[in-house]
């Protein structure tokens, strides 16, 4: 069964850092592309950052980029984005999802993670 | 970056209504769209790809077309399992994979 878990969020001051990861499970890791995808509360769904199956290309939105970092140890099963200079709008559900690669969507998500931005 | 214009925001229907939603792509995606329902508290799951692919155990009700720039995401007869919030998204781009706003489908 295919699993994704994301762990890490939490309460974390404006300016501070956070953690996140999402363990992976019941596919082989390494073939696919993985995202962060964020959901603020009484908004829609964002795409936040990509990251290509062995790790070589990554990309960002706009709004993260600069802050965010997205990192992936296909040993461990394992998606990270380190998140740094946080501010009230990251405040979000953060989802991993994975796509199969170029011309597939993302077809299956995790459950989220709660990051709150507040001081 | 594309832009992806969704539309109704908000759309409110009875069981057993034929409902359309919209979404609109600032550039051509050819058929690159896909169609995601979310419930309250739920991750995000995939209902359409490629624009007009059912994807597996997703009802048949559910249906997509639609390529280059417009889009429409169609349920035939809605369910009560069906009231969520709905998000179009394209994947052409390399550098960026844009959702719509959404469209909230609420019970009349």
């Amino acid at each position: 069964e295919v699993q994704l878990v994301e762990s890490g969020g939490g309460l974390v001051q404006p300016g501070g850092s956070l953690r996140l990861s999402c363990a992976a499970s019941g596919f082989t890791f390494s073939s696919y592309w993985m995202h962060w995808v964020r959901l603020a509360p009484g908004k829609g769904l964002v795409w936040v950052s990509h990251i290509n199956s062995d790790g070589s290309s990554t990309t960002y939105a706009d709004s993260v980029k600069g802050r965010f970092t997205i990192s992936r140890d296909n040993a461990k099963n394992t998606l990270y984005l380190q998140m740094n200079s946080l501010r009230a709008e990251d405040t979000a559900v953060y989802y991993c999802a994975r796509q199969w690669g170029s011309g597939w969507p993302l077809d299956y998500w995790g459950q989220g993670t709660l990051v709150t931005v507040s001081s | 970056d594309i832009q992806m214009t969704q539309s109704p925001s908000t759309l409110s229907a009875s069981v057993g209504d034929r409902v359309t939603i919209t979404c609109r792509a600032s550039q051509s995606i050819s058929s690159w769209l896909a169609w995601y329902q979310q419930k309250p508290g739920k991750a995000p799951k995939l209902l359409i790809y490629k624009a007009s692919s059912l994807e597996s155990g997703v009802p048949s009700r559910f249906s997509g077309s639609g390529s280059g720039t417009e889009f429409t995401l169609t349920i035939s007869s809605l369910q009560p399992d069906d009231f969520a919030s709905y998000y179009c998204q394209q994947y052409n781009s390399y550098s960026s994979w844009t959702f719509g706003q959404g469209t909230k489908v609420e019970i009349k």
